[in-house]
């Protein structure tokens, strides 16, 4: 199994919602990742989790909050966004965080 | 210190010809170079990487060209396929991070 699972595929939220992004992967990957993409931007890094603990936080607001609640799954809990966050969030894994990058096929969010 | 400058923004080219997309760096730490392709709707996959150890690198009908003295590194791709239609982000990283920096992309159009 060499994929990176994401659910859902797409999510369309109001600004006072609470919503959760789910990336799962079974690679037995010990780093995972949260990306943000503009339409035809490269992906922006946003959060990584090295052995289950968040290794890096690129100043991302707070409405958006990180968690990694075992080796295999991420999510990433929304709230109280704004309609600029409306993005593809691309979760990614790798063996550790110096090695290949696997993307998932992402969420396309719309903030209302 | 930390761009990576990619051209052509957009790129056409017919079935069977050679597409070449360059990219420029700055930061002399980079030792980590790979190009990602990205389908709309999907995730970006790595396509091929290199290091600096090395000149080139060829995978199939891929092969990225490296100039450690220009900090210039570009792929090719030969005899393109309407199937390699795609947007492209070359990107670099050093070897001690995760910090992965992406150029712009590029879309690459090949006519059949």
């Amino acid at each position: 199994d060499t994929e990176v699972t994401q659910t859902p595929k797409h999510l369309v939220m109001g600004m006072t919602n609470k919503k959760s992004l789910k990336c799962e992967q079974h690679m037995g990957h010990r780093a995972m990742y949260w990306y943000k993409q503009k339409a035809k931007k490269p992906p922006e890094l946003m959060f990584v989790y090295s052995y289950e603990k968040l290794s890096i936080n690129e100043s991302v607001p707070s409405r958006f909050s990180p968690e990694c609640p075992n080796s295999s799954l991420l999510n990433l809990h929304l709230h109280a966004l704004q309609p600029e966050d409306s993005a593809l969030y691309l979760c990614a894994s790798s063996r550790t965080m110096n090695e290949k990058l696997f993307f998932g096929s992402g969420t396309q969010l719309s903030v209302l | 210190q930390q761009q990576v400058k990619q051209s052509p923004q957009s790129l056409i080219v017919q079935k069977g010809g050679i597409s070449i997309i360059n990219c420029a760096y700055e930061n002399t730490a980079f030792d980590y170079f790979p190009w990602y392709q990205q389908f709309p709707g999907k995730g970006p996959a790595l396509l091929i990487a290199i290091r600096p150890d090395v000149s080139e690198k060829k995978e199939g009908r891929f092969t990225i060209s490296f100039n450690k003295s220009a900090k210039q590194f570009s792929l090719h791709i030969m005899d393109s396929q309407p199937g390699d239609s795609a947007t492209y982000f070359c990107a670099a990283s050093r070897a001690s991070g995760s910090r992965l920096t992406f150029g712009e992309g590029t879309q690459l159009t090949v006519n059949p």
